[in-house]
């Protein structure tokens, strides 16, 4: 079954230093999205890309953020300068059309800042 | 906005114990319905969907069906087993916004 896939699965970053997540979509797939979980607590929306532009994001998604499809298979999500609060699960999802299937989502990226 | 609410946890059953977890939602429209679970250490997985009213979802024994008249999407199995011990998360997708928005999540626990 394809799958998205995300690396690293565990990255620690020290606070004010950039981060970029990487993911790769399923290939068919048109719609990709990014969504954290702040350990034990709810998912939230960060970003969703489209087009090779970005066509929804959360209040959380600030300067600080921004996502990328550099090459037609990647798609990566950065943090310019990370903060100690940004210490999250970072998934990656993609869906084939904009309608109502579900997505399919990467396993994640830890990330922790200290 | 919308929003989706979710039992509290943990949820702690017996192995061959019924279980439900409840979900209700609030979206203008009639928004798409899923369930979630995460395995310790692991991602989401999708367990099961529900795009219409009254559609029965079911994948794993587990099932939720979409009930327009109460906004709710229980999730239930009748007989739940150690390997099931997971956090469950309920979901809806307003295709206005073109995101999931998730609830907090549930914590189901089961001891032989």
């Amino acid at each position: 079954e394809p799958e998205v896939t995300q690396t690293p699965s565990h990255q620690v970053t020290q606070m004010g230093q950039e981060v970029i997540l990487r993911c790769v979509p399923i290939s068919n797939h048109l719609y990709f999205y990014w969504y954290r979980q702040i350990l034990g607590q709810k998912v939230e929306f960060l970003v969703s890309f489209y087009n090779n532009e970005i066509s929804e994001k959360s209040e959380i998604f600030d300067d600080q953020f921004s996502v990328e499809r550099p090459d037609g298979s990647n798609f990566t999500l950065k943090i310019r300068s990370t903060k100690l609060e940004d210490s999250a699960m970072y998934f990656c999802a993609s869906s084939e059309v904009r309608v109502n299937y579900g997505y399919t989502f990467g396993s994640g990226t830890r990330l922790t800042v200290v | 906005g919308d929003s989706v609410t979710q039992m509290e946890g943990p949820v702690t059953l017996s192995e061959e114990a019924f279980l439900t977890i409840n979900c209700t939602y609030t979206a203008t429209g009639y928004p798409s319905l899923f369930w979630y679970v995460q395995y310790p250490g692991e991602g989401l997985q999708l367990l099961l969907k529900a795009t219409k009213a009254d559609d029965k979802g079911s994948n794993k024994g587990f099932e939720a069906t979409y009930r327009k008249e109460t906004t709710s999407f229980h999730l239930e199995k009748g007989s739940v087993q150690v390997s099931d011990s997971a956090v469950y998360f309920c979901a809806s997708f307003s295709g206005g916004y073109n995101k999931l928005i998730f609830g907090a999540g549930t914590r189901l626990a089961v001891h032989p």
